[in-house]
């Protein structure tokens, strides 16, 4: 099976810009979460999604969004761009979401805001 | 909000010698799961161990986890260089459907 895949893999963008990042998950996976990762704050759960549906979210601003389709691809959005934005964020897949299975993380989208 | 703490934060050995991380959390699991990261790289997830499990082993790695002091450890034993790499720990706080990970211990193996 493929592994998780995240485009892009990089992007540069400048201060209140906004931006799209997409997860494909393992096919079968039905569970997404989004993580970032900084060098200060280690990596943070920002969301989470199954079937469609959120199931949780982490302790970040409503400048955060995200969304799942119906083939359990998802997106996240950030809008008006913050230089603190800048890090790694990570998708993870897995079958049915924790306590149940491992995450499977993709190589990660690395954000640099100017 | 993080609730795994690794210890130590940095760790530099020898090929051959075994590596032990610890890691330490605040509130009741279903489970804790350890991670490897290769230099700002996605995560690898290396071992799941349940809250009734008390110890697990998984080729050259060793997980114990002590729920009465909120604490686990991992051992990779006979290191090799290909094993540097920063390891997370990850706790499942019952309430589910997110992971919580410590910032993690960066291992160094020097040939």
């Amino acid at each position: 099976k493929a592994g998780v895949t995240q485009t892009p893999r990089y992007l540069i963008k400048t201060r209140g810009q906004q931006v799209t990042l997409s997860c494909s998950p393992i096919s079968g996976h039905r569970s997404v979460s989004w993580y970032q990762q900084t060098p200060g704050q280690g990596l943070q759960f920002l969301f989470e999604y199954f079937s469609e549906t959120q199931r949780n979210k982490g302790n970040f601003p409503g400048r955060f969004s995200g969304r799942q389709f119906s083939n359990s691809r998802s997106e996240m959005n950030v809008s008006t761009l913050e230089l603190g934005d800048s890090a790694l964020y990570l998708c993870a897949s897995s079958q049915q979401g924790n306590p149940y299975n491992e995450q499977f993380f993709g190589p990660g989208t690395r954000l640099t805001v100017l | 909000s993080q609730q795994g703490e690794e210890d130590p934060q940095a760790l530099s050995i020898q090929e051959g010698e075994n590596a032990t991380m610890n890691c330490s959390y605040k509130t009741s699991i279903n489970n804790l799961q350890w991670y490897r990261q290769n230099s700002g790289r996605g995560l690898v997830h290396l071992i799941l161990i349940r809250s009734n499990e008390r110890e697990k082993h998984s080729g050259r790695l060793r997980v114990t986890l002590d729920t009465s002091k909120k604490s686990s450890s991992l051992l990779i034993t006979a290191s090799r260089a290909a094993d540097t790499a920063s390891y997370f720990c990850a706790t499942d706080p019952n309430s589910g459907y997110a992971l919580n990970f410590g910032k993690g211990t960066s291992l160094l193996v020097t040939p």
